[in-house]
């Protein structure tokens, strides 16, 4: 059974803490993905990577970093955690191939920042 | 820039009544689309894609959606639905490159007895 696994379900964290969300795949996927859910809005692409040590900026960047030294696992950073970054964060991997693009989820972290 | 839209962001039924849900996407070349589910507390599951080919795709809990090229949607139906299909739908375009997924807002879709 496929997985991906996302370190913690529910997080709280004080303003200005550097925080890491941590996300595992077991599939030997090249490509990995953060996301953040909020409501109205949908998901959001936060960053990317397609390979070890290679990341790209999704589309709401700002504030976050990522780090990706193995393959089967992504990192989400916020270097100084502010209120505006309470959310869902969602984790997901997918194959890098043109056909069969499919993204599997991990269950999501909700952090809260206060 | 692909974008996706679910102009309904809740839509609420009976039990063994039909639902349609909207999707329309904007893009300028061919395209993946899919749908996600997402149960409450839960991550996003696949419950459909379109790759290419037949235009009409199923999933095996009943779901159905039809691309449409010149309409440029892919709604989402089933024909009756059931309490446990109460969830949020996303909509989603791939991008070819990558594979990133461009959603849409979500339509959450309530059903009642």
């Amino acid at each position: 059974d496929v997985k991906v696994t996302q370190s913690s379900r529910y997080l709280v964290k004080r303003t200005g803490e550097k925080v890491f969300l941590e996300c595992v795949q077991d599939m030997d996927h090249e490509n990995m993905f953060w996301y953040r859910q909020d409501p109205g809005l949908g998901l959001r692409l936060i960053y990317f990577s397609y390979d070890v040590k290679m990341k790209e900026k999704g589309d709401i960047p700002e504030g976050y970093s990522v780090s990706r030294e193995k393959k089967e696992r992504f990192s989400l950073i916020l270097e100084s955690a502010s209120t505006n970054q309470t959310s869902m964060y969602l984790c997901a991997s997918s194959l890098l191939q043109t056909a069969n693009t499919e993204a599997f989820f991990g269950q999501g972290t909700r952090l809260t920042v206060v | 820039a692909q974008s996706v839209t679910q102009l309904d962001s809740q839509v609420p039924v009976f039990e063994e009544a039909p639902v349609e849900l909207r999707c329309n996407y904007s893009s300028s070349v061919s395209v993946y689309l899919f749908w996600y589910v997402q149960y409450p507390n839960q991550g996003l599951q696949l419950l459909l894609k379109y790759l290419s080919g037949s235009t009409l795709v199923e999933s095996i809990n009943g779901f159905e959606a039809e691309f449409n090229k010149s309409q440029t949607s892919f709604h989402l139906r089933k024909p009756s639905v059931h309490i446990s299909d109460t969830a949020e739908y996303f909509c989603a375009v791939s991008d070819l490159r990558f594979q990133k997924l461009v959603f849409g807002t979500g339509t959450r879709l309530l059903v009642s007895p």
